[in-house]
């Protein structure tokens, strides 16, 4: 059974940096790319970035310089480190497993919920 | 960007009655479109991709169809556990990988 695990969510204030971690597990990590995407509260999903099984990278423009994904194959990990924080990066972050192939998201974790504010 | 939009906002259904939403894509997506659902709480689930092919244990009820820039996710009889939210989401076009707004389908 596929299980992400997200962690590292919290109050922080604005201009702070908080760093979130997915652990994965019942699959095999390093073969798939991973990606986070956020809900702001009673809104709709917004995609964050993702990582290839490469390790090449994408943002999404809203928080390109701001916010760096990394991956850790041999703890079936992977992060994201947000800095420079804003308020409306307030949102629950959910780590997901993208299906092999140009395919979309076919294992979500639970979130983790980041709130910045003063 | 490809903008994702879908229609209508809220669906009010009855219990066994059939839904149709629609979902269209700015620029074409091809057949790179996914549907999720989503209810109060918990994660988003993969419902379809590829347009029409039905993610592992999804009902037969759901199903998709639609290419280019027009898409459509129909449930019929529609069930208790399926007054939700649902998203469509093109990755032809990424990044940036794109949502549409969201369905939400209550109970009528």
């Amino acid at each position: 059974e596929v299980r992400l695990l997200e962690s590292g969510g919290g109050l922080v204030q604005p201009g702070g940096s908080l760093r979130l971690s997915c652990a994965g597990s019942g699959f095999t990590f390093s073969s798939y790319s991973m990606t986070w995407v956020r809900q702001a509260p009673g809104k709709g999903l917004e995609w964050v970035s993702i990582i290839g099984t490469d390790g090449g990278t994408f943002y999404a423009d809203s928080v390109k310089g701001r916010f760096t994904i990394s991956r850790d194959n041999s703890k079936n990990t992977v992060s994201l480190q947000m800095s420079s924080l804003r308020a409306e990066d307030t949102a629950l972050y959910y780590c997901a497993k993208k299906k092999m192939g140009n395919n979309p998201f076919d294992d979500w974790g639970l979130g983790t919920l980041v709130t910045v504010s003063s | 960007e490809t903008v994702m939009t879908q229609s209508p906002v809220t669906l009010s259904v009855s219990p066994g009655d059939g839904a149709t939403l629609s979902c269209r894509a700015s620029q074409s997506v091809s057949s790179n479109l996914a549907w999720y659902q989503q209810k109060p709480g918990q994660a988003p689930r993969l419902l379809v991709y590829g347009a029409s092919t039905r993610a592992t244990g999804i009902p037969a009820r759901f199903s998709g169809s639609g290419s280019g820039t027009e898409f459509t996710l129909t449930i019929s009889s529609l069930q208790s556990e399926d007054f939700a939210v649902y998203y469509c989401q093109q990755y032809n076009n990424w990044p940036p990988l794109t949502f549409g707004g969201g369905t939400k389908v209550e109970i009528k």
